[in-house]
């Protein structure tokens, strides 16, 4: 079944970019995840589905400024312009018939 | 607009049982997988289960299975989670997700507010 590897913090300057990694685990580096945004105190929210390819389906209401992209088993989370609500951590979820749900271990993303 | 509205968590005793509830709207309800997902204090997101729009298909982790069963009213728009013999570890907010199911795709991708379950003497 697919592990989902993330690091646990990363920051990065108002008005600057960060990329954020989820990697899959060997084996599963075709997997289509999904990125989710947790602000302090609040629930989830789904950002995009992102395949292997890069291709990536945004969520109603996720700005421009969030993007995807995709290089052999890491996926990725590109914020542009980085704003202070985006302060938050980020899950990667992905699945599998047998898992059916996995998430990983969130990144927690600071904006200094 | 899809709603999710969590509720039914609260305080109770280890050994304990709880029955969450999650309302849905906006969206066709018989047509959707649902799952629970949970969060422990501090902690990251747990999946919890998940059920087809039919309930034809059901999933538990296995740190749940036996102790919890995922169920729904299609008539009613809506989502349970029956919680028995709950120990300290289920101390989590819990969270009514819809499930995208299509070919190629499953993720989660709209979430309820959420609903504290304390399980403490």
């Amino acid at each position: 079944q697919p592990v989902l590897t993330q690091s646990s913090s990363a920051s990065a300057s108002l008005g600057s970019s960060v990329k954020l990694t989820c990697t899959l685990s060997s084996g599963h580096s075709t997997y289509i995840i999904a990125w989710h945004q947790q602000q302090p105190g609040k629930a989830p929210r789904y950002l995009m589905r992102l395949e292997g390819s890069g291709s990536y389906n945004k969520g109603s209401g996720v700005p421009d400024r969030f993007s995807g992209s995709s290089s052999g088993a890491d996926r990725y989370l590109t914020i542009s312009n980085l704003q202070s609500e985006d302060e938050a951590d980020y899950y990667c979820e992905t699945w599998d018939s047998k898992i059916n749900v996995v998430f990983g271990g969130g990144t927690k993303l600071t904006v200094l | 607009e899809v709603q999710l509205v969590e509720s039914g968590g609260g305080l109770v005793k280890p050994g304990g049982s709880l029955r969450l509830s999650c309302a849905a709207s906006g969206f066709t309800f018989s047509r959707e997988s649902m799952s629970w997902v949970r969060q422990a204090p501090g902690k990251g997101l747990e999946w919890v289960s998940s059920i087809s729009g039919s309930s034809s298909y059901i999933f538990h982790a296995d740190s749940v299975k036996g102790r919890f069963t995922i169920s729904r009213d299609n008539a009613k728009n809506s989502l349970y989670l029956q919680m028995n013999s709950l120990g300290a570890e289920d101390t989590a907010v819990y969270y009514c997700a819809r499930k995208v199911q299509a070919p190629g795709m499953s993720h989660l991708d709209h979430w309820g507010q959420g609903t504290l379950v304390t399980v403490s003497s």
